[in-house]
């Protein structure tokens, strides 16, 4: 079946900094990916999506690029704000399926 | 676009009593929507997909008769948790299939007593 594995945080940067937070699945066919993000007693927002091969998703400066080679879709920023502390979730969608599948989440704390 | 609210946003009963969660999306339509349930410090739990007008599919260990679901219109579904127990207690949160990507609302935080 479906599965996403994520890299586990939590995650503690200096503002400015860079951030990485990889992503890889496990899936038959062509998947569409995505990265959510979810701030602290919110629900999960769309941060980016990619729905084929070498496409790059990107938003708010945060990029992610679908890697069907390495199965991977790490998440990526080159200068995090304060404002960019939350969980983010990687998750997969398979391209015969409605359902999607998530990854543990990934807590970053970003610090002044 | 592609905006999802849920209400109540927080709600604390006592046990024994239903508890009835909104799902609206405000702007599309969407023939499917999903229920999760989120553990502390915890990933979402699919619970069921709710199809309009018909039954929803529930997951594999989730109490149908428990957590009921209505998808009555193309904007709106809804999740009853009856008879509610404070192992019940947990963040819930739909979600709406617009075409290829699920959006999600804020989530609803029930406690029960």
């Amino acid at each position: 079946g479906n599965s996403v594995t994520q890299m586990e945080g939590p995650v503690t940067l200096s503002e400015e900094a860079f951030l990485t937070i990889n992503c890889t699945y496990t899936a038959t066919g062509y998947p569409s990916l995505f990265w959510y993000v979810q701030y602290p007693g919110e629900g999960l927002q769309l941060l980016l999506k990619a729905t084929k091969a070498d496409d790059k998703g990107s938003n708010k400066g945060f990029e992610a690029t679908y890697r069907k080679e390495t199965t991977s879709f790490h998440l990526e920023k080159g200068s995090v704000q304060v404002s960019d502390s939350a969980v983010y979730f990687c998750a997969l969608k398979g391209s015969n399926d409605y359902k999607l599948s998530f990854g543990a989440g990934t807590t970053v704390t970003v610090r002044a | 676009g592609a905006v999802v609210s849920q209400h109540p946003s927080r709600v604390i009963c006592k046990s024994g009593t239903s508890v009835k969660i909104e799902c609206r999306s405000l702007d599309f339509q969407a023939t499917t929507m999903f229920w999760y349930r989120q553990f502390p410090k915890q990933s979402l739990m699919l619970m069921a997909t709710s199809n309009e007008g018909s039954k929803a599919t529930y997951e594999q260990g989730v109490e149908k008769d428990k957590f009921l679901i209505n998808h009555a219109s193309l904007t709106l579904s809804t999740l009853t948790v009856t008879s509610a127990h404070p192992e019940d207690s947990s963040f819930y949160i739909c979600s709406a299939s617009g075409g290829e990507t699920q959006y999600f609302g804020p989530g609803t935080r029930l406690l029960v007593l």
